[in-house]
Parts: structure tokens; C-alpha cells; sequence
């Protein structure tokens, strides 16, 4: 079955920097959109970005652009996210998901806390 | 941005019952929408593909339908396990935008 795992989310101070990553396992990575969602605390469901297979075109909300920076790497089948700028704003769990457009599989998430 | 309007944004049902939910978008989206359903501490699970594609595995009791703006998840008789939370997911244009949640509860 289709697993996607996050990891690299913790507690950070605002202006901080953090990468998370997502590794993923049994389809093939390289044929796929690949996008990050996230979910603040109590909150709903927020789209962050997605990139082409190829990863030639990526898209932000936003609220993150110029601060985030979706990437991908096929050849270790691994989705990554850097977060520089941090803002208490971006708290939330961050799943990873497959696909661009009817996105499907979704990771566990992983937790960003940004606090002082 | 396209902006996705659920309602309602909670109701209360028991076992058996026929739920819809509604997510209108602020301009046409053509049927590229989906749904999704997150329980307590879990991660979202995909209902429903291009409005009305049942993804694989997902029960038949679960039904999409809609075009344009208007959209309808329907659970034609709710199960137990069917107590959740429900968003719908406009991939039509960038940013993505989901609605804003239906908490289904039980009566």
C-alpha cells in the first residue's frame, strides 16, 4: 500500500527555519504532484503547495510565498519543505500528500510549533 | 482565490440516517472537486474524486454529485464509523482551497 512518512517538524522561534521532509514508499514518485497541507490547532484544512513531477513548476498559497520552498527529490523519492521566516501563524501539522490536482495519500502529518 | 462555502458546519444525525452535505464554490470549477473525511487525530482519508468517483475501497453508501458550483456529499445511511469531520477540495485553480469543514455528530 501507497505510505507517505513526515518528518522534521518541532518547536521553533519566530524567524526560525525548518525542513521537513516525507518520504515515500511504494508507487512510483517520480510519476506524481506532490503537495503539503497543513492544519493549524482546532482548525481546518489549509493547501500549502504543490510541485510538478518533474519539478520544474511548484505553486504557493500566499501566506508562504517567498518564505517556503517546496522540492523534491526522485532519485530518493522524497518530498521536502523549507520554512525559513517562521511565523506563530504557521503552527499546524503538515501532511504530506500525493497527487496535484484529486490529491489521495496522506502522510501522518508532522507537528510545527512556532512559539518563544 | 476561489472560495469554497461548506454548510452547514455541523449537524447531528443518527445511525441510518441520509446526510447531505453542500460546498458551493464562488465561481465555476467545472466537477474538479473531491472530499475527504478526518477523524480525531487522524489524517484526512479521500472520499471522493472529480465530484462524483468513489475512490477505491471507500464504501457505496458514500455519493458525490454537482457541477459548476454547487456540489453534494451525500451518506445515503450513516454508519457508526461515519461520525467525522467532512471538507470538500477545489483543484480547479491555484491556491487549492478547501471548505471549511462539517462536523458530523451523533444525535
Amino acid at each position: 500500500e501507497v505510505q507517505l512518512v513526515e518528518s522534521g517538524g518541532g518547536l521553533v522561534q519566530p524567524g526560525g527555519s525548518l525542513r521537513l521532509s516525507c518520504a515515500t514508499f511504494r508507487f512510483t514518485f517520480r510519476n506524481y504532484w506532490m503537495t503539503w497541507v497543513r492544519q493549524a490547532p482546532g482548525k481546518g484544512l489549509e493547501w500549502v503547495a504543490n510541485i510538478k513531477p518533474d519539478g520544474s513548476d511548484r505553486y504557493y498559497v500566499d501566506s508562504v510565498k517567498g518564505r517556503f520552498t517546496i522540492s523534491r527529490d526522485n532519485a530518493e523519492n522524497s518530498l521536502f519543505l523549507q520554512m525559513n521566516s517562521l511565523r506563530a501563524e504557521d503552527t499546524a501539522v503538515y501532511y504530506c500528500v500525493r497527487g496535484g490536482g484529486g490529491i489521495d495519500y496522506w502522510g501522518q502529518g508532522t507537528l510545527v510549533t512556532v512559539s518563544s | 482565490d476561489i472560495q469554497m462555502t461548506q454548510s452547514p458546519s455541523s449537524l447531528s444525525a443518527s445511525v441510518g440516517d441520509r446526510v447531505t452535505i453542500t460546498c458551493r464554490a464562488s465561481q465555476g470549477i467545472r466537477n474538479d472537486l473531491g472530499w475527504y473525511q478526518q477523524k480525531p487525530g487522524k489524517a484526512p482519508k479521500h472520499l471522493i474524486y472529480a465530484t462524483s468517483s468513489l475512490q477505491s475501497g471507500v464504501p457505496s453508501r458514500f455519493s458525490g454529485s454537482g457541477s459548476g458550483t454547487e456540489f453534494t456529499l451525500t451518506i445515503s445511511s450513516l454508519e457508526p464509523e461515519d461520525f467525522a469531520t467532512y471538507y470538500c477540495l477545489q483543484h480547479n485553480s491555484y491556491p487549492r482551497t478547501f471548505g471549511q469543514g462539517t462536523k458530523v455528530e451523533i444525535k
